[in-house]
């Protein structure tokens, strides 16, 4: 199994240009969910999925979009990238909604 | 509102030395309770983990974390430290039942190890 990958590892954007964010696992997970990381604050909670066709928002939602159409892909979208979304973005799933959650390796994005 | 308290953000020791990370939550219900692991340039990894039991919790590489309900703790704990235990490590509670979307980080402590 390859766990949980994510791509692009690096990205450069501008401010104002979109892009999205890729998430896969192949663990048949139910729970896919977007973090993101910054200095001195842990990592928060964009938006979760239980189940394929089911997203809610979790603590930082702004500015950023969901979808989950198979279980096993939950890209995250930035519609209209800014200075303040410049983040290491990590994508988790679990088996279980109370199980761990794996890891993906992360999305470095700077928006300039 | 809930949250996950980590006292130190950073620590620096010489190798054998012992470690203890301290760890808070505020909520009052059940909760299952992780330490993550984030070694250098990779991504985050379970150190251990705590849902219901013995409240002293062995994880790998030889840490442990004892889950003391009345003090709303789990500390993470190390007899002695290696130098690849160099990474950065985070606490995180998940409140249940009904709780996968209040999955809450603490804000991390790096940890570094000096040979």
């Amino acid at each position: 199994n390859a766990g949980v990958t994510q791509t692009p590892e690096f990205q450069v954007l501008k401010t104002g240009q979109s892009m999205t964010l890729q998430c896969a696992q192949d663990m048949n997970h139910e729970y896919m969910s977007w973090y993101r990381q910054d200095p001195g604050m842990g990592l928060r909670l964009i938006h979760y999925s239980v189940g394929a066709g089911i997203t809610d928002q979790g603590e930082v939602p702004n500015g950023y979009n969901v979808s989950r159409s198979t279980t096993e892909d939950f890209p995250l979208r930035l519609l209209s990238a800014a200075p303040s979304q410049t983040s290491v973005y990590f994508c988790a799933s679990s088996r279980d909604r109370q199980e761990t959650q794996y890891f993906g390796p992360g999305t470095r994005l700077l928006v300039l | 509102a809930q949250s996950v308290s980590q006292h130190n953000h950073h620590v620096i020791l010489s190798e054998a030395a012992s470690l203890e990370l301290g760890c808070n939550y505020s909520y009052g219900g059940t909760v299952n309770l992780f330490w993550y692991v984030q070694y250098p340039g990779q991504h985050l990894q379970l150190l251990l983990k705590y849902f219901s039991g013995d409240p002293l919790v062995k994880g790998i590489k030889g840490f442990e974390a004892e889950f003391i309900k009345s003090k709303f703790s789990f500390n993470l704990r190390k007899p002695s430290v290696q130098w690849s235990d160099t990474a950065e490590y985070f606490c995180a509670v998940n409140l249940r039942p009904g709780g996968y979307n209040k999955l809450i980080f603490g804000a991390g402590t790096r940890l570094a190890v000096h040979p």
